[in-house]
């Protein structure tokens, strides 16, 4: 069975540091991956996924994931955090057998001005 | 592009209660989901579905869980009876046909069981 270890449960970063995310999964193949934000009182946005190719995988507000085979891992980084980037944060991953997600139990990031 | 559409965003029932949730998918996504989030954690899979057939249910709790997606569109879950363990926010989820496919979530309703 897959699943999904985020090993911070909360982050505090200040304002323009750079932030790194930690995810590390389990699963029997290559997976597919995925790193959704989530907002206070909103729906989860995908920020971006890996299938394949480039391990280096860019998403949407600046965020970038690169994945390691070799340590199971999926971390997602940002060179610079802005206070719009304070949310709740989930790794998940995906069967390749169907589109069922297993989510990680999330990273919330508190950003200081 | 509308995007998941969610109906009611809260409720409050007592115990032994039931309570219906309604979903309405982006136009076009074949396949729906409905997840489970219980404060502090990342969600969880009820159920999927491909238009009006169950792909996965592994996870629901049919003794009190019920879902269907009847025309393949619209989607509803229903708990009966509630327990106090249910209070969780349920998500609606929906993605075109395939694995690969973005899964795009509605806003969630907040079920508070008491």
């Amino acid at each position: 069975a897959q699943s999904v270890t985020q090993p911070d449960i909360h982050i505090t970063v200040s304002e323009g540091a750079s932030l790194e995310l930690r995810c590390n999964y389990s699963y029997g193949a290559t997976p597919y991956l995925f790193w959704y934000v989530q907002s206070p009182g909103q729906g989860l946005q995908l920020l971006l996924k890996y299938f394949s190719g480039d391990t280096l995988v860019q998403g949407i507000k600046g965020f970038e994931a690169e994945f390691k085979r070799s340590q199971s891992s999926f971390n997602l980084r940002k060179p610079s955090v802005h206070w719009s980037d304070a949310a709740e944060y989930f790794c998940a991953v995906g069967a390749r057998a169907g589109n069922m997600l297993t989510f990680g139990g999330g990273t919330r990031l508190m950003v200081k001005p | 592009e509308a995007g998941v559409a969610q109906s009611p965003r809260y409720k409050i029932i007592e115990k032994r209660q039931s309570v219906a949730f309604w979903c309405n998918p982006i136009s076009g996504h074949a396949t729906l989901y409905w997840y489970q989030q219980i404060l502090g954690q990342g969600p969880k899979l009820l159920i999927q579905f491909q238009n009006n057939g169950v792909v996965d249910d592994s996870q629901l709790p049919k003794d009190r869980f019920s879902a269907e997606r009847l025309k393949g569109v619209d989607s509803t879950l229903k708990i009966q009876p509630a327990k106090l363990e249910d209070s969780a926010v349920y998500l609606c989820a929906s993605s075109l046909a395939g694995p690969t496919e973005t899964q795009y979530f509605g806003p969630g309703t907040r079920l508070l069981v008491l």
